[in-house]
């Protein structure tokens, strides 16, 4: 059974305060791992797909890097407005394109 | 382009009671996904829909039945609501082809009491 496990659970960082959001698999036959982020009421808003160990992909503030077993959501100077819930997905071989989400990372940025 | 819409926003159910959640696209895809969000808990997928006619059962399907007629509407139907089902619910899309990232729905919040 495909496991995505995210931490940490919560993290606290003050504006520009860089840090790292970690997402670790255990899947067969990965084809993608997607980050999603999402604020309170709102539906996940699709952020990166990497598809292959090393690849990485930045947008802003973020930058997403993928191994053969996790993949990191590094966040540069953060601002408050990316305060939000960061979410993990992976896609594998033979799923019918389901995917498997983490619990996610709650990320709050203080002035 | 709207994305993907659901309606109602927001629901409150009487334990027994049934109703349907809406979910529209207008991005003319043909994969579309029913997940539901307990806290805590990561993403749940109920069932899926690789096109117009065709519906899959997801990882809870348990208590919720779906149908596709058309390539834009995916309804999720609840039947006999138990306080289990007391959820937030999200609708996604994604194409056939190319990067498969999905894309979703604001959601809808159902209370069961």
């Amino acid at each position: 059974e495909d496991q995505v496990t995210q931490s940490p659970e919560a993290l606290r960082l003050q504006e520009g305060e860089s840090s790292s959001l970690n997402c670790s698999y255990t899947v067969s036959g990965l084809r993608g791992l997607f980050w999603y982020r999402q604020d309170p009421g709102k539906g996940p808003e699709f952020l990166f797909t990497l598809y292959s160990a090393g690849e990485e992909k930045e947008k802003e503030r973020l930058k997403a890097t993928l191994t053969k077993k996790e993949s990191f959501l590094h966040i540069t100077a953060p601002k408050p407005e990316d305060s939000a819930t960061y979410l993990c997905a992976v896609f594998t071989t033979g799923t019918a394109s389901k995917l498997t989400f983490g619990t996610g990372t709650r990320l709050q940025v203080t002035l | 382009n709207a994305g993907v819409t659901q309606t109602p926003k927001f629901r409150i159910l009487k334990i027994g009671q049934s109703m349907t959640l809406q979910c529209t696209q207008d991005m003319n895809h043909n994969y579309m996904y029913w997940y539901r969000q307990d806290p805590g808990m990561g993403l749940k997928l109920i069932y899926y829909s690789v096109g117009a006619g065709i519906t899959d059962k997801g990882e809870v399907p348990n208590g919720y039945n779906v149908s596709r007629s058309t390539t834009e509407d995916f309804p999720l139907r609840l039947e006999l609501a138990a306080p289990s089902q007391t959820s937030v619910y999200f609708c996604a899309s994604r194409e056939t082809s190319g990067t498969y990232e999905q894309y979703f729905g604001p959601g809808t919040r159902l209370t069961v009491t």
